[in-house]
């Protein structure tokens, strides 16, 4: 039972337009969430985080979207650069525990 | 250094042999996780430690698995009697919970191949 999905295992988006990496999950208990990014040998890294409290948060060219009404996620990248080219990993959590669910990732090329 | 660290970074095994693999978790943190990444895969979640509390084994695949976590800082995880199927990324992460959302930081993993 895959509780946090992404749907779409790659994405290729040109250089300065916007990337959208999207995310669905299950479960209404969740109430944090986060994206993560790997490069390749390397472990994930963290981007950014929304509290199921939120709709909206935003980090320079980072914002990640919330709609719980459809238990629905979003990774904006505005604009896209060639590094930003990774695989994408959204992960969440259920209140009162440590245990993050996580997708099975987008892998995103930004064209030069 | 300032980040999670794991060893060895890259284990060669042969199948039915136990191998161990080490996870130092960033000083301070008291949180500290375990995920397999198999080929083509998401992040699978296996255990994780907070404090002294009893760990979250829900994620282990098998008797074959454990991990301990020593004096609330390094951790180990075992596999036993190694099979094809446990060939996959292995990548411990920690984290600092004085509240009840903080983000995980991931080392870079050990890549474990069991032939």
């Amino acid at each position: 039972d895959q509780q946090v999905k992404q749907n779409s295992p790659s994405l290729s988006v040109q250089e300065g337009r916007i990337s959208i990496l999207n995310c669905d999950y299950t479960n209404s208990m969740f109430d944090y969430f986060l994206w993560y990014k790997k490069y390749p040998a390397e472990g994930p890294t963290f981007l950014i985080s929304i509290s199921s409290i939120k709709d909206k948060n935003e980090d320079g060219r980072f914002t990640v979207f919330l709609n719980k009404s459809a238990k629905h996620l979003s990774l904006h990248i505005v604009p896209s650069q060639p590094g930003d080219s990774a695989v994408y990993f959204c992960a969440a959590k259920s209140p009162g525990t440590y245990k993050y669910i996580f997708g099975t990732g987008t892998r995103l090329k930004v064209l030069a | 250094g300032a980040g999670v660290s794991q060893s060895p970074s890259n284990k060669v095994t042969e199948k039915g042999k136990d191998v161990e693999l080490r996870c130092d978790p960033i000083s301070g943190h008291t949180a500290l996780y375990w995920y397999r990444q198999s080929l083509g895969q998401g992040l699978e979640f296996l255990i994780y430690f907070q404090g002294n509390s009893a760990p979250d084994k829900s994620g282990l695949p098998s008797d074959r698995f454990s991990a301990e976590r020593t004096g609330g800082s390094v951790s180990t995880l075992t596999i036993q009697r190694t099979q094809q199927e446990d060939s996959a990324v292995y990548l411990c992460a920690s984290s600092y919970r004085d509240t009840s959302n903080a983000e995980a930081f991931f080392g870079q993993g050990t890549r474990l191949t069991v032939v």
